[in-house]
């Protein structure tokens, strides 16, 4: 079956601009996770939905990001006034459930790049 | 706050030799660990998933050991070949919640 997609798979954007990142789970998929991945940083969390609620938002690092999932199946990451240090790749998961001995798979990515 | 640590950064081997990425975490108090790949451009393919009650996990040529008490975890490759060239991350699960928290990584490159 199909795995978790991204897109865009590249986005270029000007400082202070706003982006918006998109996740389609894998079929059946209760649970979703959005990563950012960054040459300085590794691989950081930073929110989960299970459902359409978002229980752990901790990850987050400003205000000027937001993340919404509908219907329980696709996500949206939403960075508004973007900066330079928003540049990294934005990596989305699914599993079952975000309980359990669940693994999680992973999307592709979204490398987004903020001049 | 749970600190995860992956050494060696990278690893360079000749092929058909046997090698040990090491991981180790600060709070023993985990749910789960998992092990991805990840290659260059590419998102991360999980390996093994081992519970907090196992102490190993097997797929193929690849073992994973967990000792949960003195916060270590072990991945086993056998016979390496030049395909597992790739960056392997070790994550941990802190609870029964969903965020992962993942090391820096480890580099192999297997030569043929």
């Amino acid at each position: 079956g199909a795995g978790v997609s991204q897109s865009p798979s590249n986005k270029v954007t000007e400082k202070g601009k706003d982006v918006e990142l998109r996740c389609d789970p894998i079929s059946g998929h209760t649970a979703l996770y959005w990563y950012r991945q960054s040459l300085g940083q590794g691989l950081e969390f930073l929110i989960y939905f299970q459902g359409n609620s978002a229980p752990d938002k901790s990850g987050l690092p400003s205000d000027r990001f937001s993340a919404e999932r509908t219907g329980g199946s696709v996500s949206t990451l939403t960075i508004q006034r973007t900066q330079q240090e928003d540049s990294a790749v934005y990596l989305c998961a699914s599993s079952l459930s975000s309980g359990g001995y669940n693994e999680q798979f992973f999307g592709p990515g979204t490398r987004l790049t903020v001049l | 706050k749970q600190e995860v640590t992956q050494i060696p950064a990278a690893l360079s081997v000749p092929e058909g030799e046997n090698l040990v990425l090491n991981c180790s975490f600060t709070d023993s108090a985990i749910y789960n660990l998992q092990w991805f790949r990840q290659d260059p451009g590419k998102g991360l393919t999980s390996l093994l998933l081992i519970q907090s009650s196992q102490r190993e996990q097997t797929s193929g040529r690849l073992n994973a050991s967990l000792d949960k008490s003195s916060g270590r975890s072990t991945l086993y490759i056998a016979a390496s070949q030049p395909g597992d060239s790739a960056t392997y991350l070790c994550a941990v699960k802190p609870g029964n919640t969903g965020k992962l928290i993942f090391g820096q990584g480890t580099t192999l490159q297997v030569k043929p």
